[in-house]
């Protein structure tokens, strides 16, 4: 089945810890998006790629990384400079073309003790 | 992107419709208007989008008023499964890559 897949789905870490999110699409689409979700709260924009090799900073950056160096795969890097790690995590893809809806991963809810 | 104000919840009983309304007041000619649905704890799932034509399709039907400064995210039979956080956004058409920009959602409540 197309889709994207997000794992794991829950996921605990020491603070000051890196941790790796995958995120791995099988849908042929050319962008890919990482949001933040905190409680009771919307989506919020980390990083997102239009391209393999390309990416670019969204409205939360800042203690995260990623790479592309695969079409499918975006994984995102929590680095131990995030100082609120705690949230859930939500991938995300769309094609190339316009006036398309992206497709969103189930989540990766990360907690950090 | 252009903002979007939605309530923060609404009650709907099971089998009627839910209409769940969205001010745009801000938004460009070239921006269509686009609604997701988030079940707890799961990713956001598509619906609907439209430009300034009314739109249906299987899960639900959009109205945006004549002047597209607001709309209306219609279920017509609403179900239990239908209790999520609805998303109203706006976006920029002439973009595929163009991010999504998710304010706080209504929540609906779907009541038996």
């Amino acid at each position: 089945d197309g889709g994207i897949t997000q794992s794991p789905k829950y996921l605990f870490r020491k603070e000051g810890q890196n941790v790796t999110l995958s995120c791995e699409q099988n849908l042929n689409h050319d962008a890919m998006y990482w949001y933040r979700q905190d409680p009771g709260q919307g989506l919020r924009l980390i990083y997102y790629s239009q391209i393999v090799n390309d990416f670019q900073k969204g409205d939360i950056a800042e203690g995260y990384s990623v790479s592309r160096e695969k079409k499918e795969s975006f994984p995102l890097t929590v680095t131990s400079a995030q100082k609120n790690p705690t949230a859930f995590y939500l991938c995300a893809s769309s094609p190339a073309t316009v006036n398309t809806e992206a497709f969103f991963g189930q989540g990766t809810r990360l907690t950090v003790v | 992107d252009a903002k979007t104000t939605q309530p923060p919840s609404m009650d709907c009983a099971e089998g009627r419709a839910a209409n769940l309304p969205c001010n745009h007041s801000t938004i460009s000619g070239n921006e269509y208007v686009y609604w997701y649905r988030q079940i707890h704890s799961q990713g956001p799932q598509y619906i609907i989008h439209g430009l300034k034509n009314n739109e249906t399709n299987e899960m639900a039907s959009l109205i945006i008023t004549e002047d597209r400064k607001s709309s209306t995210l219609i279920l017509p039979h609403a179900t239990l499964r239908d209790t999520a956080v609805y998303y109203c956004i706006v976006r920029v058409a002439n973009s595929g890559y163009s991010t999504l920009t998710f304010g706080k959602g209504t929540m609906l409540l779907v009541s038996p």
